[in-house]
């Protein structure tokens, strides 16, 4: 257990739609991360917040938005679903201190259905 | 334009055999992270390494080990005396050190340890 929370677990929703991800960080982590996995285009990378701010931005959609609460948990937002969304979305935090290790926590993933 | 080649898309070694799993990069920047993520079959990532651009040391980290070389833009991933439990795919990523940057992901490579 990587300590990083994720909900929910399935999501399955229509083209369209719009649904929200959750990610609570490990305690202590300022930094979170936001990945996209499909079987089209892999693993990307869609953006990365740190103590609230936006650090690093990927390949996200004009479509998908994301946040970071003061307190540090953190929610992707998905609007007008397509079929191409169905994807696994990982979160993953760091600690602020990376030093040379810049080691990522994940979280087990949302496994996002559209139909 | 910055891109990860993870050329090696399946590859099958019988348990305590040594594998290397092959990941290329091209970049115009001048520093710049690497990284290995593991995927097991469970679904999770795992963080493994990040490896400075400045900093050519070879890394071991028990039977795992890295080699870095910048003359070939190339950033290798040897497992020792494989075992069933290294079975996963593993990513190949780049990201700049400062200023805008994203993760570039390689396409993965899925390693199979047999019995």
């Amino acid at each position: 257990d990587s300590g990083v929370t994720q909900t929910p677990k399935h999501l399955i929703t229509a083209t369209g739609q719009r649904v929200t991800l959750r990610c609570s960080p490990r305690s202590g982590d300022l930094s979170v991360y936001w990945y996209q996995q499909s079987l089209d285009q892999g693993l990307q990378f869609l953006i990365q917040y740190y103590n609230g701010e936006e650090r690093a931005k990927g390949n996200i959609l004009e479509r998908f938005s994301a946040q970071q609460f003061p307190d540090l948990h953190s929610e992707l937002n998905l609007s007008s679903l397509e079929l191409g969304d169905s994807a696994l979305y990982f979160c993953a935090s760091s600690p602020p201190v990376s030093g040379n290790q810049d080691e990522q926590f994940f979280g087990p993933g949302t496994r996002l259905t559209v139909l | 334009a910055q891109k990860v080649t993870q050329a090696q898309t399946e590859i099958s070694v019988v348990e305590k055999e040594d594998v290397t799993l092959d990941c290329v990069y091209e970049t115009r920047d001048t520093t710049y992270y690497l990284f290995w993520y593991k995927q097991p079959p469970s679904g999770e990532l795992v963080f493994l390494i990040r490896r400075n651009s400045f900093d050519e040391q070879n890394e071991i980290s028990g039977r795992y080990s890295w080699n870095f070389q910048k003359s070939t833009s190339s950033f290798n991933f040897t497992i020792t005396a494989s075992q069933v439990v290294d079975s996963a795919v593993y990513f190949c990523a780049l990201r700049r050190t400062s200023g805008t940057y994203k993760y570039i992901f390689g396409t993965g490579t899925r390693l199979k340890v047999l019995a």
